[in-house]
Parts: structure tokens; C-alpha cells; sequence
């Protein structure tokens, strides 16, 4: 398995205001994910984060609105940028051993007022 | 259409119970089937994980896959207040390291005692 810590837990944030999220791992991985949890709705993968690349963002997700940050194996930051409303929402980094499952943090809660 | 399919539920069963949750899917390329347990405010967590068709039994879970029909189930036997969680099914073509995984939106599990 893997350990990964995820900050903050939680926040509630001004609409225009931007939010970095960071995502500690406790061994190196080669990739990190970033998910996006809203309330009823599956997972959805923002983007892919790879140490010492640009981060591969899914369709629908762009760096301006999501820049990514991986300066080395064990860590990643998500911003998220310029904050409406419909931003609200979980997000979600993960790993994936090579050949293994998905684990992820524990998950960041964003409420946009 | 949705890659994959899955009951939102709320699903509400009494103790002891046998639970039934279920996903049917679209893409036939999917060749490895997970489920995940997701507590309120936790990250998701793997509970099992199959390669193609049959069934795979660990404890009071049984994950089962029938690819012909794009169909995947989960049963839990003798279920507990502690399942109550939500319930993500997650498929991916191949085990190739970083490829994708597909998320249902998730079943709603709550076990009365």
C-alpha cells in the first residue's frame, strides 16, 4: 500500500480567491493523479502529474484553471485557480504502483462561498 | 451514455443482510475490475480487484465479473453497521502503469443495526 497525506482536509474559500492543495506520498512514485469528487458524480481525473514534465490534463481541464506543481518524486500540489461556486467539490491526489492499484489521500473538501 | 454505470442508491439493508451492488459498463477493452470503500470524509480504499471474467472471494466479500454481459458485482455476506460507506466499482483496460482508471458514481451502502 501506500501512505499519502493530504492538506488541508478541508477549507472554505472566497469566490476569486485561488486554493493550493499538497499531496505528500511516503515513497517515490514516477506518477501522481488528481482527481475531482463531486457530490453524486464518479471520480474524475484532472490531471496526470509527472516529476520533472508538464502535467497531462484531461479533457474539460486546463493549467490556468489547474496548475500542477511535482518537484520531486514524493510530492505534488493542485491549485485551484480563480474559485466559483461550482468549483465546490472533493479533490483527490493519487498513486499507482507500477502494476499495482490506485490509493489515494484522503481528500480535500472545498467549499466555495 | 456513461462509461460506466452504477445505482446511486441509497441502498438500506438490515443487519445480517446479504448485499448486491452491481455495475455494468460500456467499453469492452476494460479488462481489470476494482472496488473501492469510501467512508464519509476518507479518501477512497480498495477492497478488491479482478482480471477479466469469474469470481474472486476474500472474507465476507465476493467480487464477480461477467464480461459478456458487462456486468460486475459485489456481494457482501452477513453485512455490519461498519459497511456503511459508499461503494465506487473502477475498471481499466490493462494494468500498463498510469493508465486510467474509469469510476462508477458510486453506491450509497447504509446497514442497519
Amino acid at each position: 500500500s501506500a501512505v499519502i497525506s493530504q492538506k488541508p482536509s478541508r477549507d472554505i474559500c472566497q469566490r476569486g480567491t485561488s486554493l493550493t492543495i499538497q499531496c505528500q506520498v511516503d515513497s517515490q512514485v514516477t506518477m501522481m493523479f488528481w482527481y475531482r469528487q463531486q457530490p453524486g458524480q464518479s471520480l474524475t481525473l484532472i490531471a496526470t502529474a509527472n516529476q520533472g514534465s508538464e502535467a497531462t490534463y484531461e479533457s474539460g481541464f486546463v493549467i490556468d484553471k489547474f496548475p500542477i506543481s511535482r518537484p520531486n518524486l514524493t510530492f505534488s500540489t493542485l491549485t485551484v485557480s480563480n474559485m466559483s461556486p461550482e468549483d465546490s467539490s472533493i479533490y483527490l491526489c493519487s498513486v499507482v504502483r507500477a502494476r499495482t492499484e490506485a490509493f489515494f489521500g484522503q481528500g480535500t473538501r472545498l467549499t466555495v462561498v | 451514455q456513461k462509461e460506466v454505470e452504477q445505482d446511486p442508491g441509497p441502498l438500506s439493508v438490515p443487519e445480517g443482510a446479504i448485499v448486491s451492488l452491481n455495475c455494468t459498463y460500456s467499453n469492452s477493452a476494460f479488462q481489470y475490475f476494482m472496488w473501492y470503500r469510501q467512508y464519509s470524509r476518507k479518501g477512497p480504499e480498495l477492497l478488491m480487484y479482478t482480471y477479466s471474467s469469474g469470481n474472486k472471494e476474500d472474507g465476507r466479500f465476493t467480487a464477480q465479473v461477467d464480461k459478456s454481459s458487462k456486468y460486475i458485482s459485489l456481494f457482501i455476506r452477513d453485512s455490519q453497521p461498519s459497511d456503511s460507506a459508499t461503494y465506487l466499482c473502477a475498471m481499466r483496460p490493462s494494468m500498463e502503469y498510469g493508465n486510467k482508471l474509469v469510476f462508477g458514481a458510486g453506491t450509497i451502502l447504509r446497514v442497519k443495526s
